[in-house]
């Protein structure tokens, strides 16, 4: 399976942007990159995903590296509520058994 | 509309009994995803449905683990013979299609604890 890396944990404060960094060397042309975060004491939600352009939607943006080896979660004015783990993976576009492989995230730590 | 439910939303049991999870997807869905999260661990792949067709069994962690998803829709999780090292955070996730399109959904999750 395709890995990604994320440093353990951040910080960032409140009302400031935030760029959450992934690395995914090993990428493959069609693995799409996927972003969840979780929440406290609540199942992973889904922010956003994308191929090889950047994505924007109401709740962050994606930035892709031309090469696609890594990608930038952006939270454009992070709030208290965006404290969670947030995850980087990678999900084949054909892929029988579609095993979605979860890392251990990046923990966003926000100050007021 | 109504999100993944998961029942019970807390467990307790003591070693050796079996357990059932039960997991409600999202209306329509055809994909169903069973994970487990260890304390401050990431999530760890269990199984995976995907309409009628035989599920992918292989993160299943020994075979005391067993999966099922009845009419496409609900789904259970049993552990017989629970064991200390099977507490853990139990998470179901649904997803319209299963394809790379197709975001997952998360209840959630059932919190086992063995004593």
């Amino acid at each position: 399976d395709a890995k990604t890396t994320q440093p353990n944990s951040m910080e960032s404060n409140e009302e400031e942007p935030v760029h959450l960094p992934c690395n995914h060397s090993t990428i493959s042309g069609t693995d799409y990159i996927h972003w969840y975060r979780q929440l406290p004491s609540q199942g992973p939600e889904y922010v956003i995903h994308g191929l090889t352009s950047n994505v924007n939607n109401r709740m962050a943006s994606l930035a892709i590296a031309e090469d696609r080896k890594s990608s930038t979660l952006i939270l454009h004015r992070a709030t208290l509520r965006d404290a969670a783990v947030y995850y980087c993976i990678l999900r084949p576009l054909m892929n029988r058994d579609d095993k979605i492989i979860f890392g251990k995230g990046t923990r966003l730590h926000i100050l007021p | 509309g109504a999100g993944v439910s998961q029942s019970p939303s807390n467990k307790v049991t003591e070693k050796g009994k079996d357990v059932e999870l039960r997991c409600d997807p999202i209306s329509g869905h055809t994909a169903l995803y069973w994970y487990r999260q260890s304390l401050g661990q990431g999530l760890e792949f269990l199984i995976y449905f995907q309409g009628n067709s035989a599920p992918d069994k292989s993160g299943l962690p020994s075979d005391r683990f067993s999966a099922e998803r009845t009419g496409g829709s609900v789904s259970t999780l049993t552990i017989q013979r629970t064991q200390q090292e099977d507490s853990a955070v139990y998470l179901c996730a649904s997803s319209l299609t299963g394809g790379v399109n197709s975001p997952l959904h998360f209840g959630n999750g059932t919190r086992l604890t063995v004593t």
